[in-house]
C-alpha cells in the first residue's frame, strides 16, 4: 500500500521567514495530495491541495509543488505569521475522496 | 458553513466494553470516512462508505469494528469488544464526491481504561 514519509517532524523559524515541508509517497498511482493544517485539540482543515496533472499551485502564503517523477511533493508557507503554528500533514490517495495516507506530520512554530 | 458534527466529544470506557461513536455528516455528502489519531500520532484511515455499504477498508478495521448509516443523517462506528489501543482520537469525515473535499469532525477522544 501507499507510504507517506514527511520532513522535518518539528520545524521552528522566525514571524515574517518561510517554512518548507517535504514529503514523499511510494505508490505511483496517487494522484491527490492534500495538506491539512491541525491546531491542538482541533479537527484537521485542508489548507491546499494538488492534483497530479498540475506541478504547481499557490493560494496566498501558501503553496504546493509536486514532482511525480521523483513522487515528492512540498508546501511553501512565506511571510509566517505566530498563527501558522501548527501541525501539519501531507496526505496521498489514488483519488480526491478515497482513502487518505498522512505523512506523520510537523509541528510548525512560529516565533514572534 | 456545514460542518461535520461528532459525539460524544470524549468518552471513557472500560476495557471490553462496547462503543458507538456517531457523525451527522454534512447533509449533501454521499461518501463518508472514519479516520483515528493515537495521541501525537499520524491520522490513519479506518473505512470509507458509499451508497450504503463499506467501499474500503485498513487493516485497523477488523471485526471487532463496524459502521452503520442507520438513518439519513447518522453515521455510526462500533467498537464491539474495546481494547486499551483502542484508545485515540477518531475523527468522522464526508465528501460530497469522491472527487472532492474531505471535511473533517472535530473528533471524538475515545480512553480505553
Amino acid at each position: 500500500g501507499e507510504n507517506v514519509e514527511q520532513h522535518p517532524s518539528t520545524l521552528s523559524v522566525q514571524e515574517g521567514d518561510s517554512a518548507v515541508i517535504k514529503c514523499t509517497y511510494s505508490d505511483s498511482a496517487s494522484n491527490y495530495f492534500p495538506w491539512y493544517k491541525q491546531e491542538l485539540g482541533k479537527r484537521p482543515q485542508l489548507i491546499i491541495d494538488i492534483r497530479s496533472n498540475v506541478g504547481e499551485k499557490k493560494d496566498q502564503r501558501i503553496a504546493v509543488t509536486l514532482n511525480k517523477t521523483a513522487k515528492h511533493f512540498s508546501l511553501h508557507i512565506t511571510e509566517t505569521q505566530p498563527e501558522d503554528s501548527a501541525v501539519y500533514f501531507c496526505a496521498a490517495s489514488k483519488a480526491a475522496g478515497n482513502m487518505l495516507t498522512f505523512g506523520g506530520g510537523t509541528r510548525l512554530m512560529v516565533k514572534p | 458553513e456545514p460542518e461535520v458534527t461528532q459525539t460524544p466529544s470524549h468518552q471513557v470506557t472500560q476495557m471490553g466494553q462496547e462503543v458507538i461513536l456517531h457523525c451527522v455528516p454534512i447533509s449533501n455528502h454521499l461518501y463518508f470516512y472514519w479516520y483515528r489519531q493515537i495521541l501525537g500520532q499520524k491520522v490513519e484511515f479506518l473505512v470509507s462508505f458509499y451508497n450504503n455499504e463499506i467501499s474500503e477498508k485498513s487493516e485497523i478495521f477488523d471485526d471487532q469494528f463496524s459502521v452503520e448509516r442507520p438513518d439519513g443523517s447518522n453515521f455510526t462506528l462500533k467498537i464491539r469488544s474495546t481494547k486499551l489501543e483502542d484508545s485515540a482520537m477518531y475523527f468522522c469525515a464526508s465528501s460530497l464526491q469522491n472527487t472532492g473535499e474531505l471535511f473533517f469532525g472535530e473528533g471524538s477522544r475515545l480512553t480505553v481504561l
